[in-house]
């Protein structure tokens, strides 16, 4: 069984361009989530979405959007990008709920803003 | 405060020895405890998830939840090089998961 699929995995851009990363889930998921890896911040939550629909933020300007298809895969978009938005993304994809839940990382996309 | 505050590493235990990790967490709604294990340049992988209190084993592992306390803790025994990671504590609360900065332990042969 496939894992979660985030394209690209690297990616440069500079400031004030806008960024599209994408996440395919496990098969059979149907929650998607998003999160942002930094040294100095850790993970943190952006966004999860379940059936099309986003049941939950994190704090997060306004600049950083996602969707999620009708298929569970899910786009995430930066936009004006700023030196602070150099991170790791990563997805993970989950099913079940509660102390059943199971939680898969993808590998991630390393953005670089220059 | 922080949502999720984990006990600072970095950890060094000796090989066969027992690491005992910490988790406070602060919002007393939080639904679900899940530890993650992230080696260096890797996405993190689940250990264990926990829901209710008390403890839950499985194989080299426990984690023990104590709802009152808002506390979370992972117990790893005989604890083998391959341990050698940083283990992030993450609390779930209303489809979001708040993870803990991390400790990393380092199991010396």
């Amino acid at each position: 069984k496939a894992g979660v699929t985030q394209t690209p995995r690297y990616l440069i851009k500079t400031r004030g361009q806008q960024v599209t990363l994408s996440c395919s889930p496990i098969s059979g998921h149907r929650s998607v989530s998003w999160y942002q890896q930094t040294p100095g911040q850790g993970l943190q939550f952006l966004f999860e979405y379940f059936s099309e629909t986003q049941r939950n933020k994190g704090n997060f300007p306004g600049r950083f959007s996602g969707r999620q298809f009708s298929n569970s895969r899910s786009e995430m978009n930066v936009s004006t990008l700023e030196l602070g938005d150099s991170a790791l993304y990563l997805c993970a994809s989950s099913v079940g709920s509660g102390e059943n839940e199971k939680l898969f990382f993808g590998s991630g996309t390393q953005l670089s803003v220059l | 405060q922080k949502e999720v505050e984990q006990n600072s590493g970095p950890l060094s235990v000796p090989e066969g020895a027992i690491a005992s990790l910490n988790c406070t967490y602060s919002d007393r709604g939080s639904q679900s405890f899940f530890w993650y294990r992230q080696y260096s340049g890797k996405s993190p992988e689940l250990i264990m998830s926990i829901y209710s209190n008390g403890d839950k084993e499985d194989g080299r592992f426990t984690a023990q939840l104590n709802k009152a306390s808002q506390y979370v803790s992972l117990l790893i025994r005989d604890s083998q090089p391959s341990d050698s990671a940083t283990y992030l504590c993450a609390v779930k609360i209303d489809y979001k998961l708040s993870f803990g900065a991390g400790t990393t332990v380092t199991v010396r042969a």
